[in-house]
C-alpha cells in the first residue's frame, strides 16, 4: 500500500513557465485536496475535490487548476508560475472531507 | 468560515517534562478536532483526534482535551523524547465538513 504518492519532489521553474504536480492514491478515498505550506502560515487549502469530476476552490486557488478525472488522480496545474508560488505543496486524501487526512511526501517547488 | 489560532509558534522542553500546544476555533458547530505531527521533509500525520461528545482522549504519551464552551482544545505531550521534536498542528472541520482548517503550528523541540 503506497498510500499517497506525489511527483515531482523537487521543482524548480522560471516565471511565466507551467507545470503539473502530480498526485495519486490507493486507498479508494473519495476525498482528496492540495495544501500549500509556508513559513509561518501553516497548510492553507488550494483545491479539492469530493470525487471524481467535482472540484472546487479552497482558501488560495487564484494560479491553480485542478481536475479529477479518475478517483486515483488529483492533479495541480501550474499555469503561469510566479515567485509568489514558491512554497511546498502538500496533496492529501481521506474517506471522508474533514477525517483522518492522509499526506503526500510533498513537492518543493521554486520559482525564480 | 472557520478560524482555527494556535500556540505558542515555538516550545523548546528538556527531555522527559510535558509540552502542551492550544489551539482555539471559531464556529461553534465543529465536532471533530484532529493533530497532526510533521517530521522534517515529510507529510503531516494524524496523531491523535477527538470528537466534541468527549472532554478528553490518550493515547500512550499524547491525549487531546476539548472545552467547547470555550471553544478550544489543547495537546498534551508527557515525558517527552527527542523523536517528539516535530511541528504540529491542530485543524478544524469547515465549509459545510468539506473542508479542513489547520493551525499555523507549533515547533516543539526537545532538548536531550
Amino acid at each position: 500500500n503506497a498510500g499517497v504518492t506525489q511527483t515531482p519532489k523537487f521543482q524548480v521553474l522560471k516565471t511565466g513557465q507551467s507545470m503539473t504536480l502530480q498526485c495519486a492514491q490507493d486507498m479508494n478515498h473519495e476525498y482528496m485536496s492540495w495544501y500549500r505550506q509556508d513559513p509561518g502560515m501553516g497548510l492553507r487549502l488550494i483545491h479539492y475535490s469530493v470525487g471524481a469530476g467535482i472540484t472546487d476552490q479552497g482558501e488560495v486557488p487564484n494560479g491553480y487548476n485542478v481536475s479529477r478525472s479518475t478517483t486515483e488522480d488529483f492533479p495541480l496545474r501550474l499555469l503561469s508560475a510566479a515567485p509568489s508560488q514558491t512554497s511546498v505543496y502538500f496533496c492529501a486524501s481521506s474517506r471522508t472531507g474533514f477525517e483522518k487526512l492522509f499526506f503526500g511526501s510533498g513537492t518543493q517547488l521554486s520559482v525564480l | 468560515g472557520e478560524n482555527v489560532e494556535q500556540h505558542p509558534s515555538t516550545l523548546s522542553v528538556q527531555e522527559g517534562d510535558s509540552a502542551v500546544i492550544k489551539c482555539t476555533y471559531s464556529d461553534s458547530a465543529s465536532n471533530y478536532f484532529p493533530w497532526y505531527k510533521q517530521e522534517l521533509g515529510k507529510g503531516p500525520q494524524l496523531i491523535i483526534d477527538i470528537r466534541s461528545n468527549v472532554g478528553e482522549k490518550k493515547d500512550q504519551r499524547i491525549a487531546v482535551t476539548l472545552n467547547k464552551t470555550a471553544k478550544h482544545f489543547s495537546l498534551h505531550i508527557t515525558e517527552t523524547q527527542p523523536e517528539d521534536s516535530a511541528v504540529y498542528f491542530c485543524a478544524a472541520p469547515s465549509g459545510g465538513y468539506q473542508k479542513v482548517t489547520f493551525g499555523t503550528g507549533t515547533k516543539l523541540q526537545v532538548i536531550p
